[in-house]
């Protein structure tokens, strides 16, 4: 079946890069997702990436994938304290719902 | 383009009561879903249709819960005779079509009391 895990909690300072990273489950996934949720908010689609490219870059984030190991990472540059907030990684699979992990919760210090 | 559109934002209810909540989908997005986020957690899939056909539903989705999409537009969700573990966000999103980007709503804030 389908997992998606993810670490709990990232605490980083303004202006330096967060990186959030997500491992899978299923080798059938046709797009893998980045979401961010602000407290009593839905959620926002950040970015996407397509299950055959390794890299996508989105002005201030970076999407990295590695199928092998199905392993997905966001790195945001240049961290702002807007960007504290809880985000969740989603696999696409063929059926097309979406699996999301737990959520990581990134805490922004000035 | 007006996002998805969930209603009502927040319901308080009493244990044992009916409630009813309404997804707006983005205009033409033919694939519509319904997930759960329960405090802490990631959001899980309780069921989706194409347009106005129901083609999955997760085994989280209980005798209580029914949900319909009659002209392949709106679509509600109703929960029966509820309980306090039915306490949760209920988030509405829509696709185009298959393999296309999910758009979530605000979602619905239920509190059962």
């Amino acid at each position: 079946g389908e997992d998606v895990e993810q670490s709990l909690f990232l605490s980083v300072r303004e202006g330096d890069s967060s990186v959030i990273n997500c491992t899978y489950t299923d080798s059938s996934s046709t797009y893998l997702y980045w979401y961010k949720q602000e407290p009593g908010a839905g959620l926002q689609l950040l970015t996407y990436i397509f299950s055959n490219m390794d890299m996508k870059q989105d002005q201030r984030l970076t999407v990295l994938l590695n199928k092998k190991d199905k392993h997905l990472s966001l790195r945001i540059a240049d961290t702002q304290t807007g960007d504290s907030a809880i985000y969740f990684c989603a696999e696409q699979a063929a059926g097309n719902k979406l699996t999301f992990g737990g959520g990581t919760r990134v805490l922004v210090k000035p | 383009d007006t996002g998805v559109s969930q209603d009502p934002r927040h319901k308080i209810t009493k244990r044992g009561q009916n409630v009813t909540f309404r997804c707006d989908p983005i205009s033409e997005h033919n694939r519509l879903y319904w997930y759960r986020q329960t405090l802490g957690q990631g959001p899980e899939f309780l069921t989706y249709f194409q347009n106005e056909a129901q083609l999955e539903k997760s085994r989280l989705l209980s005798d209580r819960f029914s949900a319909e999409r009659p002209k392949g537009s709106f679509s509600t969700l109703e929960i029966q005779r509820t309980e306090q573990g039915d306490s949760a966000m209920y988030l509405c999103a829509s696709s185009a079509s298959v393999g296309e980007k999910l758009f979530f709503g605000s979602g619905t804030q239920l509190s059962v009391l």
